[in-house]
C-alpha cells in the first residue's frame, strides 16, 4: 500500500517564479491538506481539498492557489515567489477524519 | 495563550531514563489530540492519537487533562532512537485544520 507521495523531492527557484508541487494520497484517502513547514518550526496549514474544492484555507495569501482532481491527487500553485517562501512543502492525506498522513515533502528554496 | 504550546525542549536524556512533554491548548471545545514525531528533515508521522483521557502503546502514553487544557506525552525507557521531534496536534473543532505546536526537540544520549 504506497503512502502519500510528493513530487519534486527538491525545487530551487528565483523569486518572481511560479512553482507547482504535487501530491499523490494515501489509497483510500480523499481529503489532501497542504502544509508549509519554516525550519524549526511547526506546519502552518495552507488548505484543505475535498472533493474537488478547496474546504478551507490557513492565513496565507493569494499566490497560494491549488487543486484537486478526480483520482483525489492534488497540486499546490505559488506565484510570485519571495524569499521567505523558502520552506518545506508538506502534503498530507486522510479519509475525512483527524488523521492526517503526511508525505515526504518538497523543499523549496526560493534565491 | 496561543492556540497550542508545547516545551519548548530541549531535552537532553541518557538511553533508559524516563520523559515526558507537555502540551497545552486554548480551544476548551477540542475534542480529539495528536502527537506526531519528526525527525530531522523528514516528515511528521503519527504516533499516537488521544480521543479519551488518554492513550498508552509500549513505551509511550499519551495523557489529556481536559480540566487544564493540556495532553502530555510519557516515554519510557529511552531509546536512542527515540531522539526526534516530538509535534503535539490539535484540531479546533471537528474536521478542521490541525494546529501544530513548535515541537519539543528530544536527543537521548548514550
Amino acid at each position: 500500500d504506497a503512502g502519500v507521495t510528493q513530487s519534486p523531492t527538491h525545487l530551487i527557484k528565483t523569486r518572481g517564479q511560479q512553482v507547482t508541487l504535487r501530491c499523490s494520497p494515501k489509497s483510500g484517502h480523499d481529503t489532501v491538506s497542504w502544509y508549509q513547514q519554516a525550519l524549526g518550526q511547526g506546519p502552518q496549514f495552507i488548505f484543505q481539498y475535498y472533493e474537488e474544492e478547496e474546504r478551507q484555507r490557513g492565513n496565507f495569501p493569494d499566490r497560494f492557489s491549488g487543486h484537486q482532481f478526480p483520482n483525489y491527487s492534488s497540486e499546490l500553485n505559488v506565484n510570485a515567489l519571495l524569499l521567505g517562501d523558502s520552506a518545506l512543502y508538506l502534503c498530507a492525506s486522510s479519509r475525512r477524519a483527524y488523521e492526517q498522513y503526511f508525505g515526504p515533502g518538497t523543499r523549496l528554496t526560493v534565491t | 495563550r496561543k492556540e497550542v504550546e508545547q516545551d519548548p525542549g530541549p531535552f537532553n536524556v541518557p538511553e533508559g531514563a524516563t520523559v515526558a512533554f507537555n502540551c497545552t491548548y486554548s480551544n476548551s471545545a477540542s475534542q480529539s489530540f495528536f502527537w506526531y514525531r519528526q525527525d530531522c528533515r523528514k516528515e511528521p508521522k503519527l504516533l499516537m492519537s488521544v480521543y479519551s483521557s488518554g492513550n498508552e502503546d509500549g513505551r509511550f502514553t499519551a495523557q489529556l487533562n481536559r480540566a487544564s487544557q493540556y495532553i502530555s506525552l510519557l516515554i519510557r525507557d529511552s531509546k536512542l532512537s527515540d531522539s526526534a521531534t516530538y509535534l503535539c496536534v490539535v484540531p479546533p473543532l471537528g474536521n478542521t485544520p490541525l494546529v501544530f505546536g513548535k515541537g519539543t526537540r528530544l536527543s537521548v544520549i548514550a
